[in-house]
């Protein structure tokens, strides 16, 4: 069993709908990160979290710690978005151990 | 501020040939990492540099790949001899990490690998 899971592998959405990524892991952690990968580019952090709720923009995560759940929402979704959105957990050295992605895919 | 460089962007050789590749971590960053990233996988840490020293290396396959991070900056990651399955995308990332606490890494655009 992967250390931090993902769901779901791949996800299609219409323009504006409301979007949800799901994460569990099974490791303690020192934060939980949701990091953003287009097709051919780096990796972008989108947040670095280790309780309760963030919220950037339309982008919107949470954790929590007692279930080891993360959700990413995405709200009002926009074909701009569509990229492959990872899942990360961060160890006591700084090290990073990635689940294997969700691949979005947002329809004009 | 300048952001985590690496080259080349993209490679490509033959199985047993030899490959380097480079990268330059955001000024002041005290640890840097390579990842390896198969298609459709998330990102594997192969080694994590605190300045010149290793901190982690365990999933690093030493019999081919071998790393080094001289004065603490700049870094090279070497496969001789590379596989087919050597073929990934090869991330570079780095952070403070000066002390306790967690810091937020920062990745490169990363190097496309093909082995033929």
């Amino acid at each position: 069993k992967n250390e931090v899971e993902q769901s779901p592998q791949n996800l299609t959405a219409q323009e504006g709908e409301f979007i949800t990524i799901n994460c569990s892991y099974s490791v303690g952690i020192s934060a939980l990160h949701w990091l953003q990968q287009h097709p051919g580019g780096g990796i972008v952090s989108l947040f670095m979290l280790s309780s309760g709720k963030k919220k950037h923009g339309r982008l919107i995560a949470t954790i929590n710690i007692q279930e080891k759940h993360s959700s990413l929402h995405i709200t009002a979704s926009h074909p701009r978005d569509s990229a492959v959105y990872i899942c990360a957990v961060g160890g006591s050295q700084g090290n990073l151990i990635f689940g294997k992605g969700t691949k979005l895919s947002v329809k004009p | 501020e300048a952001g985590v460089a690496q080259s080349p962007r993209y490679k490509i050789i033959e199985k047993r040939q030899s490959v380097a590749f480079w990268c330059n971590p955001i000024s002041g960053h005290a640890t840097l990492y390579w990842y390896q990233q198969i298609l459709g996988q998330g990102p594997k840490l192969l080694i994590q540099f605190q300045n010149n020293g290793v901190v982690d290396d365990s999933q690093l396959p030493k019999d081919r790949f071998s790393a080094e991070r001289l004065k603490g900056v700049d870094s090279t990651l070497k496969i001789q001899p590379a596989k087919l399955e050597d073929s990934a995308v090869y991330l570079c990332a780095s952070s403070l990490n000066r002390g306790s606490g967690y810091y937020e890494q920062y990745f490169g655009p990363g190097t496309r690998l093909t082995v033929t």
